[in-house]
């Protein structure tokens, strides 16, 4: 049980446009997701928490306008990344929260060209 | 600031080898430290520690928490190629429940 799902797995993309990633609890509610962003041989950095039916929680450094969260769901929050830039090139993973446990999705990486 | 600090941050060994992972925090509200291991994709589950001196154990990997002095080791025994990976350990924040996690530990295996 607990399985998190994303969409899209990749994606590539160019400078300027807009992306959007979904994050799915497949078989629970998640009331909290987190999305993290991981740059090559780094660790995750967590970028903002979803609370559904409310606006996300960004972490400091992290620009609300460029990252736009939508925790529409028990189950789907999407992550929107606008006028995409190649240093927003990254790998982006979401998690579902039940209870204190996190649950983590499969990430997806985003190549801006 | 909360902090979580891995060490080393990077481990070559050969196959048959043991290897002690280490992880120290300092996260004020402290509710669980976790364990994972990531290959080239999202990290997999290994263990939560929650309370000090029990041993967790799965296979070859055993890991340990002291919440005294704020650190939990990881034990890899009898390594296998397999094994490469990072090895993240992340905090977890009681009050918010978010993971704070550490730098990882790059794991390499050599047959």
């Amino acid at each position: 049980g607990a399985v998190v799902s994303q969409h899209p797995s990749w994606v590539i993309c160019k400078s300027g446009t807009s992306v959007k990633i979904e994050c799915r609890s497949l078989d629970f509610q998640a009331t909290t997701m987190f999305w993290y962003r991981q740059f090559p041989k780094q660790s995750l950095m967590l970028m903002a928490t979803s609370n559904e039916g409310s606006k996300a929680t960004y972490e400091q450094g992290v620009e609300k306008d460029k990252f736009l969260i939508n925790h529409a769901s028990l189950t789907l929050s999407t992550l929107t990344v606008t006028s995409a830039h190649p240093e927003d090139s990254s790998f982006y993973i979401c998690s579902g929260a039940q209870g204190y446990e996190q649950y983590f999705g499969p990430g997806t990486r985003l190549t801006v060209t | 600031e909360d902090k979580v600090v891995q060490s080393p941050l990077s481990l070559v060994v050969h196959e048959g080898d043991t290897v002690t992972l280490n992880c120290s925090y300092e996260v004020t509200n402290f509710r669980s430290l976790l364990w994972y291991k990531q290959e080239k994709k999202a990290p997999t589950f290994l263990f939560m520690l929650t309370s000090s001196g029990i041993e967790k154990k799965s296979g070859r990997l055993s890991s340990i928490l002291d919440k005294k002095e704020l650190f939990s080791i990881l034990n890899i025994t009898a390594t296998q190629t397999g094994d490469s990976a990072v090895y993240l350990c992340a905090v977890e924040d009681v009050r918010t429940y978010k993971y704070i996690f550490g730098t990882g530990t790059r794991l390499k295996v050599l047959a």
